[in-house]
This record gives structure tokens, sequence and C-alpha cells, in this order.
């Protein structure tokens, strides 16, 4: 069964303290992976796709890297406005479309 | 920007009873998704929906589930009796191709008594 995995499950920072979030995956038969914030008690919001080994993204203070094997997101200079939960969802070929997420990182950003 | 909508944000049912969960997918998308979070859990797939019928279901998807896109607009999760484990949040998602990203809505939080 393909599995994501995410970790630290919860993350505190200081405002400014930059700091990575790792997601692991099944690797065999991955088409690619999807990176989401999502805030409590709301859906899942779009960040970032990455497609290939080697592919990074980037969108104000985050960047997400994929490797052959895991996907990382980083957080340059947080601030507390980015305190969410940040998911990786994984797809793959012949699923139809189906995404699998890992658990989530819990991230609080303290001023 | 346009956005996936669902309808109710919160719906409470009794044990037994049949619920409709309702979204509005991006308009020109075509492909539609059910994904449910129970809570302090993973999101988890329930189904994927392309040309009118199922793509790919998961294990969740049994028979008391059903999904169905009545008009050019509306999709929707029907539970046909409720379980008291049915309770969590439902999400919506729809993308415009197949493995791109996907948009989800706000959730409808269902809670079965």
């Amino acid at each position: 069964e393909d599995q994501v995995t995410q970790s630290p499950e919860a993350l505190r920072l200081q405002e400014g303290e930059s700091s990575s979030l790792n997601c692991s995956y099944t690797v065999s038969g991955l088409r690619g992976l999807f990176w989401y914030r999502q805030d409590p008690g709301k859906g899942p919001e779009f960040l970032f796709t990455l497609y290939s080994a080697g592919e990074e993204k980037e969108k104000e203070r985050l960047k997400a890297t994929l490797t052959k094997k895991e996907s990382f997101l980083h957080i340059t200079a947080p601030k507390p406005e980015d305190s969410a939960t940040y998911l990786c969802a994984g797809f793959y070929y012949n699923q139809g479309g189906k995404l699998i997420f890992g658990q989530g990182t819990e991230l609080s950003v303290k001023p | 920007e346009p956005e996936v909508t669902q309808t109710p944000s919160h719906q409470v049912t009794q044990m037994g009873q049949e619920v409709i969960l309702r979204c509005v997918p991006i308009s020109n998308h075509l492909y539609f998704y059910w994904y449910r979070q129970i809570l302090g859990q993973k999101v988890e797939f329930l189904v994927s929906f392309y040309n009118n019928e199922i793509s790919e279901k998961s294990e969740i998807f049994d028979d008391q589930f059903s999904v169905e896109r009545p008009d050019g607009s509306n999709f929707t999760l029907k539970i046909r009796s409720t379980k008291l484990e049915d309770s969590a949040m439902y999400f919506c998602a729809s993308s415009g191709r197949l493995n791109t990203e996907a948009f989800f809505g706000q959730g409808t939080r269902l809670t079965v008594v």
C-alpha cells in the first residue's frame, strides 16, 4: 500500500527562525507530490506541485523541493501568520487522481 | 478567484438517516473528488469521478455511499444510512486535468448522533 509520512508531527518556531518540514513517500509509481496548507476547520489550500526529482518551487517564505525519495518544505524567516498544518500528498499512476495524504506537520510560529 | 463551494457547512443527523452533501466544483474542471477527515486524523480519499462515472474509490466508499452529478454544476455525496463513525469533515475537490492540483472546498462537518 502506498504511504506518505510527514515529520515532525508538530514544530514550534520563533518568528524569524527558519526550518524545514519533511515528507517521505512510497517511491514506486509516484507521479508527483502536492503541498497544501490547512487552517483549523478549513479545507486544504493548494501551495505547490512537484513532479520531478530536483524540482523546486517558491512562494513568499516557502520553498518546496523534491528528491528521489522525499520532499522538503523550507520555511524562511517565518511569521505568526504562517502558523497552520502543512500537508503533503502523493499521487500515483493509474489511481484515478487519488491523493494519499500524510498526517501533516502542525507549525506554530510565536512572535 | 474561482473556488469550490460546499453546503451545508455543518450538518447534524441521527444515526440511520440519509444525508446528502453538496458541492459546486470550479466551473471548467472535469475531475471531482470527495475526501473525509476524522477529527485529528489524516485526510482520506473516498472517491474520484470523471465523465459521469467513478474513476477510483477507496475501501471506505462502500454501498452506503454514492455520488452523483445531477446537473452541470453540482456534485453530491449521499450516505444512505449514517453511522456514528461517519462523523467527520467531508471535503469536495476538483481539478482541471488528471494528476494536476486539486482545489478543495471549505468542507461540511457531519455529526451523527
